[in-house]
């Protein structure tokens, strides 16, 4: 049974400290996506990877944010220096895409619980 | 702007009975809408896509309908059951550079009673 995974599930730091979030997209899919959900904001996009290129990233602050794809199997979502504005669930999809570049059936992971003090 | 609405109060309904959850969006001319199911703790599950060529779109008790001229889209549930209880989000796509990217509604809140 494939499956999206992320770790940790549950993150608390401190303010100021470096965080790293990991995924596993499901294999032979070519689309990664991330998102933080809130409960004032809802589910955003925060970035978008196809065939491990970036193709959006209009929705994340780029100055204390950064994703990347070091290789099919992993995603990484990295906040340097974290604040408590940055408390919020972090979810990892995945998809694929095909010649319409319209994104079809996301298979989101478990989730990371981020809590920054 | 571009908008998503759906409707922030929760949905409470009797067991048996069918529920329906709107979408409604301003400013987007989607290829196609989907709908997902998220439990608490969870991340959301996808249930159906309908592209905008299609009117309705059927998958066991979900029933969904797209109106392009209304921009609008219903999702049913019937036959509902306390399983069926949890939060409905609808995405579209807007286009980027060339590209579809998905965009989700807040979602609405199913509460099934038995």
């Amino acid at each position: 049974d494939a499956r999206v995974t992320q770790t940790p599930r549950d993150k608390v730091t401190e303010m100021g400290q470096e965080v790293t979030m990991r995924c596993q997209p499901i294999l032979g899919h070519n689309t990664v996506f991330w998102y933080r959900q809130t409960m004032m904001q809802g589910l955003e996009l925060l970035a978008y990877f196809r065939n491990r290129a970036p193709l959006d990233d209009s929705g994340m602050p780029k100055d204390r944010f950064s994703a990347e794809m070091p290789d099919a199997t992993l995603a990484t979502l990295k906040i340097q220096p974290s604040e408590p504005r940055d408390s919020a669930v972090y979810f990892c999809a995945s998809g694929l895409v095909g010649g319409g570049r319209a994104v079809g059936e996301q298979f989101f992971g478990p989730g990371t619980r981020l809590t920054v003090l | 702007s571009q908008k998503i609405e759906q409707n922030s109060e929760a949905l409470n309904i009797q067991e048996g009975k069918t529920a329906t959850l709107t979408c409604n969006y301003t400013n987007y001319s989607p290829a196609y809408l989907q709908w997902y199911r998220q439990d608490p703790g969870r991340g959301p599950v996808f249930l159906l896509l309908i592209r905008e060529n299609e009117k309705e779109k059927r998958k066991e008790r979900l029933k969904v309908t797209f109106d392009t001229t209304l921009k609008q889209s219903l999702f049913h549930i019937t036959a509902s059951q306390p399983a069926d209880s949890a939060t409905y989000l609808c995405a579209l796509d807007r286009t980027s550079g060339g590209s579809y990217i998905p965009t989700f509604g807040r979602g609405t809140s199913l509460i099934v009673h038995p």
